[in-house]
């Protein structure tokens, strides 16, 4: 089974400072991870996946996270906010290989850019 | 633009009553996956379809059915209406394992 937790429901920055969002994944498998975005009234948008490659992932909009298996984690950051980086963010796992490919998600955390 | 459509984007309807909700998969893509988000559930796996077959199902009411017709489409059939069941309904597709891509959504309202 497979379950995951983020730190802080609201995270508010500066525009022009470091973004980071955390996520804590438990996975009885090797996990494959996500992270998407929400912006108001639309679906999700995939930003970057971690598939047991590299651990560090780059994903769109300057956005990267580091997989670290010692830590059950994979936080998302980015260095400069930008105001257009204000949405909901999601973490989720699926099960790495087998048939069971379906998305645990987070609770989500609300991203605030602040002038 | 995902290339996942849904519709219809946005269902009002009374408790008890009967909805269908419909999703065209991007092009190419076997497998659809249903997905409610609601406040107090946050975004929950309902079901996956692979090629017309059911694969997972996830926290799915028995009220709730779907099915994969043959061009793939899929429909997720909501019945017997509670307000609980207020929520945005998202549909998922994919080729098999792949990344899922999202559609934008159908609110359910009931009132």
């Amino acid at each position: 089974a497979q379950s995951v937790t983020q730190l802080g429901s609201h995270v508010s920055v500066s525009e022009g400072a470091l973004v980071l969002l955390r996520c804590n994944y438990s996975s009885s498998v090797p996990p494959y991870l996500f992270w998407y975005v929400q912006y108001p009234n639309q679906g999700l948008q995939l930003l970057l996946k971690y598939t047991s490659a590299a651990t560090l992932v780059k994903g769109i909009n300057g956005f990267e996270a580091e997989f670290k298996k010692s830590e059950t984690s994979f936080h998302l950051t980015k260095p400069s906010a930008h105001m257009r980086d204000a949405a909901e963010y999601f973490c989720a796992v699926r099960a790495g290989g087998g048939s069971n490919y379906k998305l645990t998600f987070g609770k989500g955390t609300l991203l605030t850019v602040n002038p | 633009d995902s290339g996942v459509t849904q519709t219809p984007k946005h269902l009002i309807t009374a408790t008890g009553q009967r909805v269908t909700l419909r999703c065209s998969p991007r092009s190419g893509d076997l497998s659809v996956y249903w997905y409610q988000q609601s406040l107090d559930q946050g975004l929950q796996f309902l079901i996956q379809y692979y090629n017309g077959e059911e694969r997972a199902k996830g926290n799915i009411l028995e009220r709730f059915s779907a099915q994969q017709f043959p061009d793939l489409h899929s429909e997720l059939n909501l019945s017997s209406l509670e307000l609980g069941d207020s929520a945005l309904y998202f549909c998922a597709s994919s080729v098999t394992g792949g990344e899922q891509f999202f559609g934008p959504g159908t609110r359910l309202t009931v009132l």
